[in-house]
């Protein structure tokens, strides 16, 4: 079975500080991967999504970059954090899209990032 | 682009009633409808997901209905317990070649014994 994994789990940083968040997929290859941002108030943002090594597709204009070294290694890192980079951090990952569509999104536990 | 609303943003319910919660969406030729159901300090988990060319799928309490020519979908909770609670969120698949998803944006589900 596929699991995903990340860490850490909960992050305090100061502004202007280096982020890496890092996220890992076990028992399957080639997925394709995804960073979301939930602030509070519950909504996803998608924020980078990958189908391959060393490609990035970026979804909104922000501070933060990500990078896929790794097949079942996705990274996102910040060279300096603001204050409105605070939020909970999801990766996930699916099974390339299919003849049928779009498929499901698994999700790892998160991030909680605090910038002070 | 594809837009997803979800209603309603909280919903409280007695123990063993019935929860639906209903989502639309704006572009007709999306063709997967998952829903998530997400616990405090947790990832989203995938519970239940319908495509296109169903109309409703069951899974013991859980059930999805989807009106293609509405475009709207509803996830249905039968005999609603405690551990029910939590955020659950619809999503519909854009059409694009990587099968990204459009969330909604969430409804806190509270069960009350």
């Amino acid at each position: 079975s596929q699991t995903i994994h990340q860490w850490p789990a909960t992050l305090v940083q100061p502004v202007g500080s280096p982020l890496s968040l890092e996220c890992t997929v076990e028992g399957t290859s080639n997925p394709n991967l995804y960073w979301y941002r939930q602030a509070a108030g519950r909504g996803l943002q998608l924020l980078f999504y990958s189908v391959g090594i060393g490609q990035i597709s970026s979804e909104v204009p922000q501070n933060l970059s990500a990078s896929r070294p790794q097949d079942r290694q996705f990274i996102l890192s910040s060279k300096k954090l603001l204050l409105s980079d605070s939020g909970f951090y999801l990766c996930a990952w699916s099974w390339d899209r299919g003849p049928g569509g779009a498929q499901p999104q698994h999700f790892g536990d998160g991030t909680r990032l605090s910038i002070l | 682009g594809e837009n997803v609303e979800q209603h309603p943003s909280t919903l409280s319910v007695q123990e063993g009633d019935s929860a639906v919660i209903k989502c639309t969406y704006s572009d007709s030729a999306s063709n997967y409808f998952p829903w998530y159901k997400q616990e405090l300090g947790k990832g989203p988990q995938l519970i239940i997901d319908i495509r296109s060319n169903v109309g409703e799928k069951k899974d013991q309490r859980i059930a999805v209905t989807l009106n293609k020519t509405a475009k709207h979908f509803s996830l249905h909770i039968t005999e609603t317990q405690p551990e029910d609670s939590a955020v659950y969120f619809c999503a519909a698949s854009l059409t694009d070649s990587w099968g990204k998803l459009q969330f909604g944006a969430g409804t806190q589900v509270v069960v009350t014994p």
